[in-house]
């Protein structure tokens, strides 16, 4: 079945510091990858869209230049927490699209907790 | 705008008994529908979709799904509930079979005693 990683499954940073969440497709090709965000005991929200070789799509409300995305390879993208603060800290989960897959479903990862001190 | 609603934010069930989880959603075309499951600290596994066709919809550990149109809803059953069947439990829409920007119901706890 398609898998998705994440790493780190857990981060602890400083406040002011920046922290990178890898989502990788490991035995599938992935044009699109989701990321959302997780408030304990609360549904997820999506973030971003990102899609390989361009931009990201940011869903309203969310800052682009603190939640960095890129979308390098079919295989992996990545979520950089700029300039983290304790309101960031949070569970973050992806999602990939595979490409192959003619209903396209999501597959998510097991997301990472970042907490930021 | 779709949405989601899982009016039930908990729900504490006996070991073998019968487990019904409530979804209503609001969408203005026809809806992609989806029941995730998540352990603690764990990502989504998908339970079921449905699409299009048959309106009672089987999927993984046990589940199955019936769409109501006429009602918005898309419930999610099993018969007889097991231990590990202890989770969040998630109804998502999306415009398309894609589930590109799936939307989350608030989700609902499932506690399950001996």
């Amino acid at each position: 079945g398609a898998v998705v990683s994440q790493h780190p499954s857990w981060v602890i940073c400083k406040s002011g510091t920046s922290v990178k969440i890898e989502c990788r497709s490991l035995d599938f090709q992935a044009t699109t990858m989701f990321w959302y965000r997780q408030f304990p005991k609360q549904s997820l929200m999506l973030m971003a869209t990102s899609n390989e070789g361009s931009k990201a799509t940011y869903e309203q409300g969310v800052e682009k230049d603190k939640f960095l995305i890129n979308h390098a390879s079919l295989t992996l993208s990545t979520l950089t927490v700029t300039s983290a603060h304790p309101e960031d800290s949070s569970f973050y989960i992806c999602s990939a699209r595979d490409l192959k897959d003619s209903h396209h479903e999501q597959y998510f990862g097991p997301g990472t907790r970042l907490t930021v001190t | 705008a779709q949405s989601v609603t899982q009016p039930d934010i908990h729900i504490t069930v006996s070991e073998g008994a019968s487990l019904e989880l409530r979804c209503n959603y609001s969408y203005g075309a026809t809806p992609y529908l989806f029941w995730y499951v998540q352990s603690p600290g764990q990502g989504l596994q998908l339970l079921l979709k449905y699409f299009s066709g048959d309106t009672l919809v089987q999927g993984i550990k046990g589940f199955e799904a019936e769409f109501k149109r006429s009602q918005s809803s898309f419930n999610l059953r099993k018969p007889s509930v097991h231990w590990s069947d202890a989770a969040e439990y998630f109804c998502a829409v999306g415009p398309s079979a894609a589930g590109n920007k799936l939307t989350f119901g608030g989700g609902t706890r499932v506690l399950v005693k001996p």
